[in-house]
């Protein structure tokens, strides 16, 4: 079945390391998305790339960096400059033309807590 | 970014009754989209709407584009238990842009 798979579910970090969280489709989505959700709030973007080797910042990049070397893979490193960095981070996807491109499809997320 | 103003922030039902929400925004939005995110899980996509004023039925959700293209209307017939969940709605300023999300509704069912 295609989707999105994230990795880990849950991630402890201790302050001051960098943690990356895994974010793989198999949809053969061109665009790729990186939300930060915590309690009460909306998602907030942070990255989004539309194509490979290509992506830009969203609404709250700080702190955050991303890659997009293949299209199926945009990995999420989350560094030591990101002063709360607790949350539930969501990977999604779309398509970049046509119908499909107004959809958002989402992964089960990752939960990082930072003791 | 956009805001998006969701209401209401939480709702308590009895089973069997009726559900609505609403989303507003400042800004024309081209697609509406309403999700359902269940505990810990990735929210799942439950109606797109692409055309202002279109009406779109999913079971028993229905859910509108509104008229002003700066709203939407999302509607749950007799609630069910498993309904529970956290409801967004996201708008789109236009295919290819990044979409913009509410702040949630909480919805819990007593049975």
């Amino acid at each position: 079945d295609g989707g999105i798979t994230q990795s880990p579910k849950y991630l402890f970090r201790k302050e001051g390391q960098n943690v990356t969280l895994s974010c793989e489709q198999n949809l053969n989505h061109d665009a790729m998305y990186w939300y930060r959700q915590d309690p009460g709030q909306g998602l907030r973007l942070i990255y989004y790339s539309q194509i490979v080797n290509d992506f830009q910042k969203g609404d709250i990049a700080e702190g955050y960096s991303v890659s997009r070397e293949k299209k199926e893979s945009f990995p999420l490193t989350v560094t030591s400059a990101q002063k709360n960095p607790t949350a539930f981070y969501l990977c999604a996807s779309s398509y970049t033309g046509g119908a499909g491109a107004n959809v958002l499809t989402f992964g089960a997320g990752s939960r990082l807590t930072v003791l | 970014g956009q805001q998006l103003n969701q209401s209401p922030q939480s709702m308590f039902i009895q089973e069997g009754e009726d559900v609505s929400m609403n989303c507003t925004s400042s800004s024309i939005f081209n697609t509406w989209l309403w999700y359902k995110q269940d505990p810990g899980e990735g929210p799942v996509l439950l109606i797109a709407l692409y055309k202002a004023g279109e009406l779109t039925s999913n079971g028993r959700l229905t859910a509108q584009f509104g008229i002003t293209r700066k709203d939407s209307f999302l509607n749950i017939s007799a609630s069910i238990p498993s309904d529970v969940g956290i409801y967004f709605c996201a708008g789109q300023l236009g295919t290819g842009n990044q979409f913009y999300f509410g702040t949630g509704t909480s919805l819990t069912v007593i049975p």
